[in-house]
């Protein structure tokens, strides 16, 4: 079945470096745009990035410009999200999702959490 | 950047009754690209609604989207135990290319 698997989260302190990670499988994942999704403790859902199929296009939130990196490996059916510099303000459960009109599906999430 | 304003925030009604969700867009939004989202506590979001007005796979009929422009509504025709949820709208297409709306929390009456 279709399905997206994030890891990579955990406590990181200010200024610090994560690598989330998503696997996908169950569809062909090198048709379709992949984003990031994130959502803080007791939030709202924020976009955080988006990549084309081929990664020749990339968006990000005006947020996390010049601090998170999005990628994706199509021959391994991957999608990752390198955040550099993270702040208190970037603690969330970061979601990967594929773009079919709409976000569907969604992974379990994977919790950052950013303190000192 | 295209602001998503749901309304109400609370919405607080009893099972078998009917719900009727809010999304005003602070800018036109393309038809094709607004979605809705229902979450439950500690679940990730689940599409429920694309392109406005058409239902994702295997979501039930009482769930319906309807709207243009900068309103769009999404109507639970009638409430059942397991759609008590948060909602979110959600927009394609502007720069930045996606927003979502702040959530509306549909409670047990």
């Amino acid at each position: 079945q279709v399905q997206l698997v994030e890891s990579g989260g955990g406590l990181v302190k200010p200024g610090g470096s994560l690598r989330l990670s998503c696997a996908a499988s169950g569809f062909t994942f090198s048709d379709y745009y992949m984003s990031w999704i994130r959502q803080a403790p007791g939030k709202g859902l924020e976009w955080v990035s988006s990549i084309s199929s081929s990664d020749s296009t990339i968006y990000y939130v005006d947020s996390v410009k010049g601090r998170f990196t999005i990628s994706r490996d199509n021959t391994k059916n991957s999608l990752y999200l390198q955040m550099n510099s993270l702040r208190a303000e970037d603690t969330a459960v970061y979601y990967c999702a594929t773009w079919t009109g709409g976000f569907d599906p969604w992974g379990q999430g994977t919790l950052v959490t950013v303190s000192s | 950047e295209i602001v998503l304003t749901q309304s109400p925030g609370t919405l607080s009604l009893s099972p078998g009754e009917g719900a009727t969700l809010s999304c005003r867009a602070s800018q036109r939004v393309s038809s094709s690209y607004l979605a809705w989202y229902q979450q439950k506590p500690g679940q990730a979001p689940r599409l429920l609604i694309y392109g406005a007005s058409s239902r994702a796979t295997g979501i039930p009929d009482r769930f319906s989207g309807s709207g243009s422009g900068t309103d769009f509504t999404l109507t639970i025709s009638r409430l059942e135990s397991e759609d008590f949820a948060v909602y979110y709208c959600q927009q394609y297409g502007s720069s930045p290319p996606v927003t979502f709306g702040g959530g509306t929390k549909v409670e047990i009456k």
